[in-house]
């Protein structure tokens, strides 16, 4: 079945460090592909989405490109704040089952020491 | 424009008590999700709801789980004779259609579950 897997967590870095987090999946046909962010107390919102091969999602300086070779939909950001603490989520929409029900990687908890 | 509402937002309840959670989506959604997030298991697909079409329940934990949504709006979650590994966050989600393309959901705030 489909399936997102994410790196483990949690990722501490210093403000203005560079970040990714990588994301990889496995699916049938050709997924659209998202990141959400939790922040603390707070719920999920989209971060980020693409949703064929090659697209590239970009929103706050965040940036992810679906690359359909290597099933991957890395999430990166040049410059990181102490505001971007947070939980990262990938998720897929799974096409096949008609619902678009989405499947979620485990999250990646990402700490910025200022 | 208002977002997805969820009611309660905590819950605390006795073991073997029944629950019902609320989920109110964006005006004009019509496909309305329900996810669990637990620390053991992650965000975890419940139950979806599109227009008047059949749900699809594939991914309630067991037949204890039920959830109906009236009028294509509203939607409530009950979880009858609840028990501790129910214990998580209840999210709602809403998404403009589906069928044909893939619009992102729209997450509420959720309610806290803990059974006691």
């Amino acid at each position: 079945g489909n399936s997102v897997t994410q790196m483990e967590g949690p990722v501490t870095l210093s403000e203005e460090a560079f970040l990714t987090i990588n994301c990889t999946y496995t699916a049938t046909g050709y997924p659209s592909l998202f990141w959400y962010v939790q922040y603390p107390g707070e719920g999920l919102q989209l971060l980020l989405k693409a949703t064929k091969a090659d697209d590239k999602g970009s929103n706050k300086g965040f940036e992810a490109t679906y690359r359909k070779e290597t099933t991957s939909f890395h999430l990166g950001k040049g410059s990181v704040q102490v505001s971007d603490s947070a939980v990262y989520f990938c998720a897929l929409s799974d096409q096949g089952s008609g619902t678009y029900k989405y499947i979620f990687g485990t999250g990646t908890r990402l700490k910025v020491l200022a | 424009g208002a977002g997805v509402s969820q009611s309660p937002s905590n819950k605390v309840t006795e073991k073997g008590k029944d629950v019902e959670l609320r989920c109110d989506p964006i005006s004009g959604h019509t496909a309305l999700y329900w996810y669990r997030q637990s620390l053991g298991q992650g965000l975890e697909f419940l139950i979806y709801f599109q227009g008047n079409s059949a749900p699809d329940k594939s991914g309630l934990p067991s037949d204890r789980f039920s959830a109906e949504r009236t009028g294509g709006s509203v939607s409530t979650l009950t979880i009858q004779r609840t028990q501790q590994e129910d214990s998580a966050v209840y999210l709602c989600a809403s998404s403009r259609l589906t069928s044909g393309a893939t619009y992102e959901q729209y997450f509420g705030p959720g309610t806290r579950l803990t059974v006691t």
